[in-house]
């Protein structure tokens, strides 16, 4: 099975902050990997797939990067609507699996 | 615009079978994969399986012994089977599109807790 390790597992950050956030396979994906971001009582939301593509509806300061083993997700600009929950996730292999997250929290 | 529900008791006892039906709604179920995830309180995702409207499936190695997930196109569901649950089983299960084009999952339903308790 392939394990997914984020880092930070938590992060404070403030209005208009850059922010990234890591996520390691622990073989290669290629570029199949997802990010999802989650707010406290709702459904993952999909943010960027295939490693670095944006999702439609997804706004611009939200980008991703990376392959094989090693990703990350880059918020330009935080805006207060950004705080929450991010998920990594791989589909190259069976069972898909996904990140232990990372909670986004405010300064 | 494609909407997820689902649907089923939110308390199993011990050693019984949990049983979530979701309704595709705004699209077709057909040429698809559906898939569910769980998430137990306070913790991570957990993918548990996909189906193809045409009825393959794979599944959680760690579920599988335990596991059926099946659809009905005609009535544009599909639905989870879990037996011999545990209090481990107790979480928010969610439905979703995918793996889609793009090996993603793109739409969710809201989400539904099944508590596992006597």
């Amino acid at each position: 099975d392939i394990q997914m390790t984020q880092s930070p597992s938590s992060l404070s950050a403030s209005v208009g902050d850059r922010v990234t956030i890591t996520c390691r396979a622990s073989q290669s994906i290629n570029t199949y990997l997802n990010w999802y971001q989650q707010k406290p009582g709702k459904a993952p939301n999909l943010l960027i797939y295939a490693a670095s593509s944006l999702q439609s509806g997804v706004p611009s300061r939200f980008s991703g990067s990376g392959s094989g083993t090693d990703f990350t997700l880059t918020i330009s600009s935080l805006q207060p609507e950004d705080f929450a929950t991010y998920y990594c996730q791989q589909s190259y292999s069976i069972p898909y699996s996904f990140g232990q997250g990372t909670k986004l929290e405010i300064k | 615009q494609v909407q997820l529900q689902e649907s089923g008791p939110g308390l199993v006892k011990p050693s019984e079978t949990l049983s979530l039906t979701c309704t595709v709604s705004g699209g077709s179920i057909s040429s698809y994969y559906w898939t569910w995830v769980r998430q137990p309180p306070g913790k991570g995702l957990e993918w548990i399986g996909y189906i193809y409207y045409t009825g393959s499936t794979n599944y959680n190695p760690s579920l599988k012994s335990r596991l059926t997930i099946s659809v009905d196109t005609s009535k544009n569901q599909f639905s989870l089977r879990l037996s011999s649950v545990t209090a481990a089983d107790t979480a928010v299960y969610y439905c979703a599109r995918g793996p889609a084009s793009n090996w993603d999952f793109d739409y969710w339903g809201q989400g539904i807790l099944v508590t596992v308790s006597s």
